[in-house]
């Protein structure tokens, strides 16, 4: 089992959408959770992080970490066409500065 | 945030041969790190390049492979030596900043390499 699963998609969703990508881990150790955005022949982009449990507003998107259940997920409200790309989770523990990603998960959306 | 610059953006190279690829970032940084990223694959560390002092490879990437050099707090290199197929991949430079309960990393744009 690998530390950090994320289904690689493709997840493909209408504009307007509400979308919701989700990763599980299984290292209880990881208190830092990050979410990236790579557009195509892009690097990744920080989209998010989160420290610990909780959610996290930014916009349109939103961060939730379940750490009794080791899931965090980010939900996207109002998707839009610019928003078509591949998602990364990241995680690390607090000691380390090492992530571990996810394989991302590649979102389309069509107007 | 950091703005990191990544170069050659692209290559094409003959199997044997040496790619050396740079990256500048545009403020001090303490942590700089090289990944790998295959086609629908997800990044993989190749090394952490330490300013002063030998970079620290993960396992499966050796020092003659992966030369790093780490100048100074703002630039480093990563050369893929004797190239064949198998690495054909995409290199990212990153960088991290880190806090009590904060942790930011941030990538440059990428060297796309195919070996032929």
């Amino acid at each position: 089992q690998k530390e950090v699963e994320q289904d690689p998609g493709p997840l493909s969703v209408p504009e307007g959408a509400i979308v919701s990508l989700n990763c599980t881990y299984s290292n209880s150790a990881f208190q830092y959770f990050m979410w990236y955005r790579q557009y195509s022949r892009k690097g990744p982009e920080l989209l998010m992080y989160t420290y610990s449990s909780g959610n996290k507003e930014d916009g349109r998107f939103t961060a939730q970490v379940d750490k009794s259940s080791k899931y965090i997920s980010l939900f996207i409200r109002d998707s839009q066409p610019s928003d078509s790309a591949t998602y990364l989770c990241a995680m690390k523990a607090g000691g380390s500065y090492i992530p571990t990603f996810g394989r991302g998960t590649s979102l389309i959306v069509h107007p | 945030s950091a703005v990191i610059s990544q170069k050659p953006s692209r290559d094409i190279c003959q199997r044997g041969t040496s790619l050396t690829i740079q990256c500048q970032v545009d403020s001090q940084v303490t942590m700089m790190f090289w990944y790998r990223q295959q086609p629908g694959q997800s990044l993989t560390l190749i090394a952490t390049a330490n300013q002063g002092s030998e970079a620290t490879y993960e396992s499966g990437f050796v020092i003659d492979k992966f030369p790093i050099s780490r100048p100074n707090l703002t630039f480093s290199t990563l050369t893929v030596s004797n190239m064949s197929p198998e690495d054909s991949s995409i290199y990212l430079c990153s960088v991290a900043t880190t806090g009590t309960t904060s942790y930011e990393q941030y990538f440059g744009p990428g060297t796309r390499l195919t070996v032929t």
